[in-house]
């Protein structure tokens, strides 16, 4: 069965650090991924997805990046963190086409301070 | 561009009660509709989709939605909640031919159970 890996679980980094979240997925092989963020009180915001290794789209201009470096690998990133970046952050993939669901990891809490 | 609105976001309901949450989505086509559930510092699971036919879909722990092309609408229902039911609830559109391999989510609606 398919699993999604996501860490880590809680992350608390001062302003201007950098930042690396990373997501993997087993058991299947060329998945769509996504990386969400979810603020307080709000939805979830689509940051960036990816439909192959090196393929990158990114949803909202930010002061975030995100890699595929392998197949099941998607990582997060920040050179210098901001105030505004806080949140909880959602890794998920999903199988391809028009017709499957997406599936999410446990989500990384990050409280920039 | 398509676009999901949950209009309300926050519901209060008795336990044993029933619970309706709205969902409207802009698309020019029927596109793929999601419902999922988040507990507090969970990630999302999936209630359950709709991609065509019947209209009356069945998800997981006694949900339901429907979906209503007219009113382009895909509400979720169950007719009797339960304390355990006390989560925050996400529309979702998917997989649309313009948008393929993109979800996108509506803002949720925190439900709360009372006794």
């Amino acid at each position: 069965s398919q699993t999604i890996h996501q860490w880590p679980a809680t992350l608390v980094q001062p302003v201007g650090s950098p930042l690396s979240l990373e997501c993997t997925v087993e058991g299947t092989s060329n998945p769509n991924l996504y990386w969400y963020r979810q603020a307080a009180g709000r939805g979830l915001q689509l940051l960036f997805y990816s439909v192959g290794i090196g393929q990158i789209s990114s949803e909202v201009p930010q002061n975030l990046s995100a890699s595929r470096p392998q197949d099941r690998q998607f990582i997060l990133s920040s050179k210098k963190l901001l105030l505004s970046d806080s949140g909880f952050y959602l890794c998920a993939w999903s199988g391809g086409g028009f017709n499957t669901e997406a599936f999410f990891g446990q989500g990384t809490r990050l409280t920039v301070v | 561009a398509q676009s999901v609105t949950q209009p309300d976001i926050h519901i209060t309901v008795s336990e044993g009660a029933s619970l309706e949450l709205r969902c409207n989505y802009s698309y020019g086509a029927t596109p793929y509709l999601f419902w999922y559930v988040q507990s507090p510092g969970q990630g999302l699971q999936l209630l359950l989709k709709y991609f065509s036919g019947d209209t009356l879909v069945q998800g997981i722990k006694g949900f339901e939605a429907e979906f209503k092309r007219s009113q382009s609408s895909f509400n979720l229902r169950k007719p009797s909640v339960h304390w355990s039911d006390a989560a925050e609830y996400f529309c979702a559109v998917g997989g649309t031919p313009d948008s393929w391999g993109k979800f996108q989510f509506g803002a949720g609606t925190q439900v709360v159970v009372t006794p």
